[in-house]
């Protein structure tokens, strides 16, 4: 069955940087977009970033645009956020979303929860 | 940049009725629409695609409905276990992918 598991998550000083990690299985990795979508403290969903099967396409919602960075390792079946220059704005639960189609989500991991905070 | 818009906020349902969730676009997405249902502390999950396909395992209870800039989805007899969040979401027009602001579904 269709497992993401989402990791690196944590609190971080604004300013600093995190890696976060989805390990994909259950399914041919690469024949899929993926996505990362937010979720900030009793707020509602915020897609972050897609990337393409073959890593040849990726896009950033404006908020991330320039500090974050979307990849992927396919051998390896992993998805990465690399976030940079943190704000307490990015603050949420990140999640790891297959696309399904034209840009859906059909399944999501449980999330991995970032904290920026001095 | 398509705005998706849903109401109500809040929708409070007693068990056995019906619920009717709405979620209007800034333009026309076609049918390019999706439902997600989120329940306390979990992830989303995909409730509807194509404003009115039903998702693989999802309850017939669970419809949607609509086209272009204004959308449905009902739920025809609410269950104790379909309290939650449901969240519509654009993907005719991208980026930026939209989500609603949600309708939070609760126990009359």
């Amino acid at each position: 069955q269709v497992q993401l598991v989402e990791s690196g998550g944590g609190l971080v000083k604004p300013g600093g940087s995190l890696r976060l990690s989805c390990a994909a299985s259950g399914f041919t990795f690469s024949d899929y977009y993926m996505s990362w979508v937010r979720q900030a403290p009793g707020k509602g969903l915020e897609w972050v970033s897609f990337i393409s099967g073959t890593s040849t396409y990726t896009d950033y919602a404006d908020s991330v645009l320039g500090r974050f960075s979307i990849s992927r390792d396919n051998a390896k079946n992993s998805l990465y956020l690399q976030m940079n220059s943190l704000r307490a704005e990015d603050t949420a639960v990140y999640y790891c979303a297959r696309v399904m189609g034209q840009q859906l989500y059909d399944y999501w991991g449980l999330g991995t929860l970032v904290t920026v905070s001095s | 940049e398509i705005v998706m818009t849903q109401s109500p906020a809040t929708l409070p349902v007693s068990p056995g009725e019906r619920a009717t969730l709405s979620c209007r676009a800034s333009q026309s997405v076609t049918s390019n629409l999706a439902w997600y249902q989120q329940k306390p502390g979990q992830a989303p999950r995909l409730l509807i695609y194509g404003a009115s396909t039903r998702a693989t395992g999802i309850p017939a209870r669970f419809s949607g409905s609509g086209f272009g800039t204004e959308f449905t989805l009902t739920i025809s007899s609410l269950q104790s276990e379909d309290v939650a969040v449901y969240y519509c979401q654009q993907y005719n027009v991208w980026p930026p992918l939209a989500f609603g602001g949600g309708t939070k579904v609760e126990i009359k």
